[in-house]
């Protein structure tokens, strides 16, 4: 399958700085990736799809002012977690889709996660 | 009623015996199915996929779709402890900004030696 990279694998930051994570595709282009929140023992939740060259997408209940996510070409997206406070502490992984955005075959393959604690 | 459902488990089956997983979903609509596999603490990975009405077959694994009673399966035959894990059923829903995959909540399975 195809490999999608993310970096960092953990973060730990004090509340109030920022973060920001990297997702790229490795042997791919991606116009259309996302990025997903899973909190213990939950599933994993839509946070935003992220277009090359557009504004992301957000899904209701995301602050796209506290989640910045920049998709600056075709391979890399970033989500920045700004002023971050302790209950954003989660497991944050980012997703790149192989096909296009109304392909019902299309495949989302998953990066590693960032596992972010603020403290 | 949640999009995509799951029981959460655990799932406990006996090393070498064949664990059922079970999926029921909401939208008619749906096309494209997934099985994921979480290990915990890791993020998922893409198990087998399956678009079409009937049994897909990949190695130990046997994905099962019914449309018309909304359910999906996923059988592992000859478990083994390294299938411990969460299995995340997913699924394609189209919305306005073109098709987004949901999950559910995963179901826990435990092989014991």
């Amino acid at each position: 399958g195809a490999v999608v990279s993310q970096h960092p694998s953990w973060v730990i930051c004090k509340s109030g700085t920022s973060v920001k994570i990297e997702c790229r595709s490795l042997d791919f282009q991606a116009t259309t990736m996302f990025w997903y929140r899973q909190f213990p023992k939950q599933s994993l939740m839509l946070m935003a799809t992220s277009n090359e060259g557009s504004k992301a997408t957000y899904e209701q209940g995301v602050e796209k002012d506290k989640f910045l996510i920049n998709h600056a070409s075709l391979t890399l997206s970033t989500l920045t977690v700004t002023s971050a406070h302790p209950e954003d502490s989660s497991f944050y992984i980012c997703s790149a889709r192989v096909g296009g955005l109304a392909d019902s075959k299309n495949i989302q393959y998953f990066g590693a996660g960032t596992r972010l604690s603020v403290l | 009623q949640k999009e995509v459902e799951q029981n959460s488990g655990p799932l406990s089956v006996p090393e070498g015996a064949i664990a059922s997983l079970n999926c029921t979903y909401s939208d008619r609509v749906s096309q494209s199915f997934f099985w994921y596999r979480q290990y915990s603490g890791k993020s998922p990975e893409l198990i087998m996929s399956i678009y079409s009405n009937g049994d897909k077959e990949d190695g130990r694994f046997t994905a099962q779709l019914n449309k018309a009673s909304q359910y999906v399966s996923l059988l592992i035959r000859d478990s083994q402890p390294s299938d411990s894990a969460t299995y995340l059923c997913a699924l394609l829903i189209l919305t306005g900004g073109g098709n987004k995959l949901t999950f559910g909540t995963g179901t826990q399975l435990k092989v014991e030696l």
